[in-house]
Parts: structure tokens; C-alpha cells; sequence
């Protein structure tokens, strides 16, 4: 599976859309990115995950460049409960699910 | 729907002792797997399982076996507990090991003194 690089840490202000990067630039065809994210200790969460198009769900949207070397996670009306530590990771559809999770970045939304 | 359930959430144990963690999900999942993070880091993966009777290495799996005797359940265990031990333990599953999403229990958090 391919590496990311996430920044370790990331400040924004409540109400405003938080903008996360995650560099993949050894991706292949086949990986899908994959967001998810841990509030406190608690179990990670799934956000969302796209393979080529950009997509859109309930918590966030998923912005994938058309050289799937990099992409954004948008949190469109940040909140003091998305304060949370985000992990983006590539993945392939046939590796039996099991995701490769970095050290993410730390997300603090501020009031 | 409980989803995935983690037993005990606590534990503390000697070097040396030994102890089971149980997982339980009542999604009907096929994949589920056992994951440890340490203090300010990333999860790791231990072990996995891709259907009732089947497991299968992570990347840190040394000093863990594992055992799924029931597609509900996937047990992990540790039979000599060293204080490296010492971590959160996180089990998840998924309906299948291609784009879908996994689903996490709460952790359980072992102590190995």
C-alpha cells in the first residue's frame, strides 16, 4: 500500500471549513484513499473514502487530484467535537480490508 | 445494535501472565481484525481474519495468537505478557476486505507491570 504524509498538526476555528491534506504521490490504480478519525481514545471512526471522484457524505467531503497524487479532506462547518486526530490512508480494494494507519494529523478546532 | 464489542476494557497483568481478549460483532461481518496503539501513535495491526476459521499475520504479530472459532467472535490472546505489551487494543470489522468500512470497538487498555 502506498505511504501518505499528513501534516502532524492543524489549528482552525469553529464555523470555519477545516481543510486537510494527505500527499499519496506513489498511489496506485487500484487504492482507494481512505479518512478516518479518533476523537480522544476512543475507536477510529470511518469518514469517507474515494477512489477517483471527489465525494460528499454527511460528515465531509473528499477532494482527489486528477493525479491521485494527493488529496483533501473538507470539514465544511468545523465544531469542537471534529477536534480529533484525522488518518488518511491508501489502500487496495483486494487487500483483505486491512488498513496501514500513520500517525495522522491532530486536528484542533478552537472557539 | 451493539456493532463491535471489546472485553474486558481494562486489565492489568504480571510479566508473564496470560489473558484473552474477546471480540464480539453482531453485524454478520465476514473480516475482522486486532489492532495496538501505543502512546502517540498510529494503530499497528496484529492479526486478521478474512472468515470463520481463518487468521492471518498483521504487521506486528510476535508475542499474540489469535483464534476465530465463530464468525462473531475473534479472540486475541497473549500467552506470556511482556510490559512492551503495554497498549490500547482496538478491534474492528468489515463485510468485506475490499472498499468497505471498518467499524471499531471502544478499546481495551492493558497494562503489563
Amino acid at each position: 500500500d502506498a505511504k501518505t504524509t499528513q501534516p502532524t498538526s492543524m489549528d482552525c476555528a469553529e464555523g470555519r471549513a477545516a481543510n486537510l491534506p494527505c500527499n499519496h504521490s506513489t498511489i496506485s490504480g487500484n487504492e482507494y484513499v481512505y479518512w478516518y478519525r479518533q476523537i480522544h481514545s476512543q475507536g477510529p471512526q470511518y469518514i469517507i473514502h474515494g477512489l477517483k471522484n471527489n465525494e460528499t457524505n454527511e460528515m465531509a467531503s473528499l477532494i482527489i487530484t486528477e493525479d491521485r497524487k494527493s488529496s483533501t479532506l473538507i470539514l465544511p462547518h468545523a465544531t469542537l467535537r471534529d477536534t480529533a486526530v484525522y488518518y488518511c490512508i491508501a489502500a487496495s480494494s483486494g487487500n483483505t480490508g486491512k488498513l496501514i494507519f500513520g500517525q495522522g494529523t491532530t486536528l484542533q478546532v478552537k472557539p | 445494535n451493539a456493532g463491535v464489542t471489546q472485553t474486558p476494557k481494562f486489565r492489568v497483568l504480571k510479566t508473564g501472565q496470560s489473558m484473552t481478549l474477546l471480540c464480539a460483532q453482531d453485524m454478520n461481518h465476514e473480516y475482522m481484525y486486532w489492532y495496538r496503539q501505543d502512546p502517540g501513535m498510529g494503530l499497528r495491526l496484529i492479526h486478521y481474519s478474512v472468515g470463520e476459521g481463518t487468521t492471518a499475520k498483521g504487521e506486528v504479530p510476535d508475542g499474540y495468537n489469535v483464534s476465530r472459532l465463530k464468525k462473531q467472535n475473534f479472540l486475541l490472546g497473549l500467552e506470556s505478557a511482556a510490559p512492551s505489551q503495554t497498549s490500547v487494543y482496538f478491534c474492528a470489522s468489515s463485510q468485506s476486505g475490499g472498499s468497505g468500512e471498518l467499524f471499531f470497538g471502544e478499546g481495551s487498555r492493558l497494562t503489563v507491570l
